[in-house]
């Protein structure tokens, strides 16, 4: 069964860059039918959709992050990566790794699989 | 971008209860619109995509309704395991947007 783990520091100073990695067990990343994303949830707030990334490297984000975000692929490792650089406080938030729909297929896009989270702290 | 909204944003229901979660969209997003099940500390859990269409694995008390730009989640006959918190979301446009949830509690 297809699972998702995301890794990485727990937490980052203010103007760091936040480097998170999700590794992809029991299936293999370079699926064509899938995108597989990056989601935030601060404390006591909505989701919000960072962006994705197909196996080939093509990406596509959220424009209300786009300027500070790069999304990255390792299908050898079958992981995928999140930079936000210059984080604030506002930041804090657990990330989550998901896999997608593409927005080509009759479905719309819907996230499939989670990983469980993990929660980053943005604080000096 | 699209909002979404979602009501109540919370609800105490006992268990058996019928339960209806209510989200609108602002602008129609046609029948795109899929429903998550989050509880701490776990996955978010997909329950219903393109409206009405349940997930593999998903039970059949979980349904869904809507088209255009008001939508409805239902659990038929709440259980245990259902108390959690309750996502909808658009996948008509990007940005993919969420609403606020709706948090079902134990009355």
């Amino acid at each position: 069964q297809l699972q998702l783990q995301e890794s990485g520091p727990g937490l980052v100073k203010p103007s760091e860059t936040l480097s998170l990695t999700c590794t992809v067990s029991g299936g293999s990343i370079s699926s064509e039918s899938y995108y597989w994303g990056w989601l935030r949830q601060p404390p006591g707030k909505g989701l919000e959709w960072i962006g994705s990334i197909y196996y080939s490297g093509s990406a596509y984000l959220n424009a209300s992050l786009k300027s500070r975000v790069i999304i990255s692929v390792d299908t050898s490792k079958n992981q995928f990566s999140l930079k936000l650089s210059s984080v604030t406080a506002a930041d804090t938030a657990v990330y989550f790794c998901a896999r997608h729909t593409t927005s080509y297929g009759a479905y719309g896009v819907y996230f499939q699989r989670w990983g469980q989270g993990t929660l980053v702290i943005v604080s000096s | 971008d699209i909002q979404m909204t979602q009501s109540p944003s919370s609800l105490s229901a006992s268990v058996g209860d019928r339960v209806t979660i209510t989200c609108r969209a602002s602008q129609s997003i046609l029948h795109y619109l899929n429903w998550y099940q989050h509880k701490p500390g776990k996955a978010p859990k997909l329950l219903i995509y393109v409206a009405s269409t349940l997930q593999s694995g998903v039970s059949s008390r979980f349904s869904g309704s809507g088209s255009g730009t008001d939508f409805t989640l239902t659990i038929s006959s709440l259980q245990p395991e259902d108390f959690a918190t309750y996502y909808c979301q658009q996948g008509y446009g990007s940005p993919w947007t969420f609403g606020p949830g709706t948090k079902v509690e134990i009355k």
